[in-house]
């Protein structure tokens, strides 16, 4: 356990579903970020927040739309995503944002239809 | 790109052997960091290194840093089957906001 939930573990989604992944940090961190693990390839920083506010990724679709409404809660808003996008969907949180340790949670596994 | 590599992709060895990995990195860094991924789980962080140093060791494991070279190595020493996961490199700087991760190599503890 290492202090950051997410919810739900598993998620399966049709192309014009909406849905909305959760992550909570229990550690008073002030940084929260977004990962997507694919298969075969490193995992791809999608969004990072520090104390609330965002610092985007200029390479994530527009379909993916992550919302911070405090330090210890992080939202990714999801719409008509592409079978593409099936991925381990993974939240982390630092003390502060850059260099420091990371702490994950156990992941979101999407699947896209 | 400034992702790192790691080397070997798979590595399978025998119960009590020692396991090595290697990491390479492209930029400056602050730090490295190692983590470990129990299959379709979240990654575990195991030990960070600071630019500065050069060694260092947390019980089975011993970390190196040649930051003229830019590479680490992992070193797990008397290995055990529950070591069996995939283990990844991560290194902050060179202006990114986060980690910068490897592709990770694929350890398999054979008993």
């Amino acid at each position: 356990e290492t202090g950051v939930t997410q919810t739900p573990r598993h998620l399966v989604m049709g192309m014009t579903n909406k849905k909305s992944l959760k992550c909570e940090q229990h550690l008073g961190h002030n940084a929260m970020y977004w990962y997507k693990q694919s298969a075969k390839k490193p995992l791809e920083l999608m969004f990072v927040y520090s104390l609330e506010e965002r610092v985007e990724n200029n390479s994530v679709p527009s379909r993916f739309s992550p919302e911070c409404p405090n330090s210890s809660h992080l939202f990714l808003h999801l719409h008509t995503l592409q079978p593409e996008d099936s991925a381990l969907y993974l939240c982390a949180s630092s003390q502060a944002r850059g260099w420091e340790t990371q702490y994950f949670g156990p992941g979101t596994r999407l699947l896209v239809l | 790109s400034q992702q790192g590599e790691e080397d070997p992709q798979a590595l399978s060895i025998q119960e009590g052997e020692n396991a090595t990995m290697n990491c390479s990195y492209k930029t400056s860094i602050n730090n490295l960091q190692w983590y470990r991924q129990n299959s379709g789980r979240g990654l575990v962080h195991l030990i960070l290194i600071r630019s500065n140093e050069r060694e260092k060791h947390s019980g089975r494991l011993r970390v190196t840093l040649d930051t003229s070279k830019k590479s680490s190595s992992l070193l797990i020493t008397a290995s055990r089957a529950a070591d069996t996961a995939s283990y990844f490199c991560a290194h902050s700087g060179g202006g990114a906001d986060g980690l910068t991760f490897g592709k990770g190599t694929h350890l398999i503890i054979q008993p």
